[in-house]
């Protein structure tokens, strides 16, 4: 069965900083689909960012990015300029290639802090 | 274009009611998702339907949980006999199927319905 872990249960970066949130997971797939999802305090999640595991080039959309190194399982989210709305928590999701399936499978999450 | 939408966004029940959620997707979706999330956790898939097909569940929906999507448009879960372990966040989810790879199906996350079962 395939896991996701988000071993950074809190993080803090200044506000225009850098910050980069890890993820990893295991599956003996292939082919799968890696997600970034945004959920602010008491609101709905919102995809942040999305990567086919078959496209070699990282994701990247305005100031978020991703580092996926398939061979080592890990898909990291860096945000650029962070700002105050980017406090969140954060959580990565895999999702099977397989037509049969398709549920995600989530990470605990990342609480991200924007220090002003 | 209006997104997911859920209704209630809070119940608050007794030990041993039965509870009912409703669940709107984006209109032209097609797929529609039920998740649980439990404080400090993230969402734990429940359940899938394909228009009105429900075709996955999860081992964590257990007798006591029924979800239905008569017309292929809202979804409703109920769960019977609730028990103080039900406590939690339930989401919904749609996406649209487009068919042909590759498909990425990308899901879309209504606000939630927080249940506290007292």
């Amino acid at each position: 069965a395939q896991t996701v872990t988000q071993s950074q249960p809190e993080m803090s970066v200044q506000e225009a900083e850098t910050v980069t949130l890890s993820c990893t997971y295991d599956t003996s797939e292939s082919d799968y689909y890696l997600f970034w999802y945004k959920q602010p305090p008491s609101r709905q999640m919102i995809l942040v960012i999305r990567q086919e595991a078959y496209k070699q080039q990282n994701a990247t959309e305005n100031r978020f990015s991703v580092n996926f190194q398939k061979a080592a399982k890990s898909f990291s989210l860096k945000i650029s300029d962070s700002q105050l709305g980017d406090a969140a928590m954060y959580f990565c999701a895999y999702r099977s290639a397989d037509s049969g399936t398709y549920k995600y499978i989530f990470g605990t999450g990342t609480r991200l802090k924007v220090l002003a | 274009d209006t997104g997911v939408s859920q209704d209630p966004r809070h119940k608050i029940t007794k030990r041993g009611q039965n509870v009912t959620f409703r669940c709107d997707p984006i209109s032209e979706h097609n797929r529609l998702y039920w998740y649980r999330q439990t404080l400090g956790q993230g969402p734990e898939f429940l359940t899938y339907f394909q228009n009105e097909a429900q075709l996955e569940k999860s081992r964590l929906l257990s007798d006591r949980f029924s979800a239905e999507r008569p017309k292929g448009s809202f979804s409703t879960l109920e769960i019977q006999r609730t028990e103080q372990g039900d406590s939690a966040m339930y989401l919904c989810a749609s996406s649209l199927a487009a068919g042909g790879p590759p498909e990425t199906d990308t899901q879309y996350f209504g606000p939630g319905t927080r249940l506290t079962v007292l």
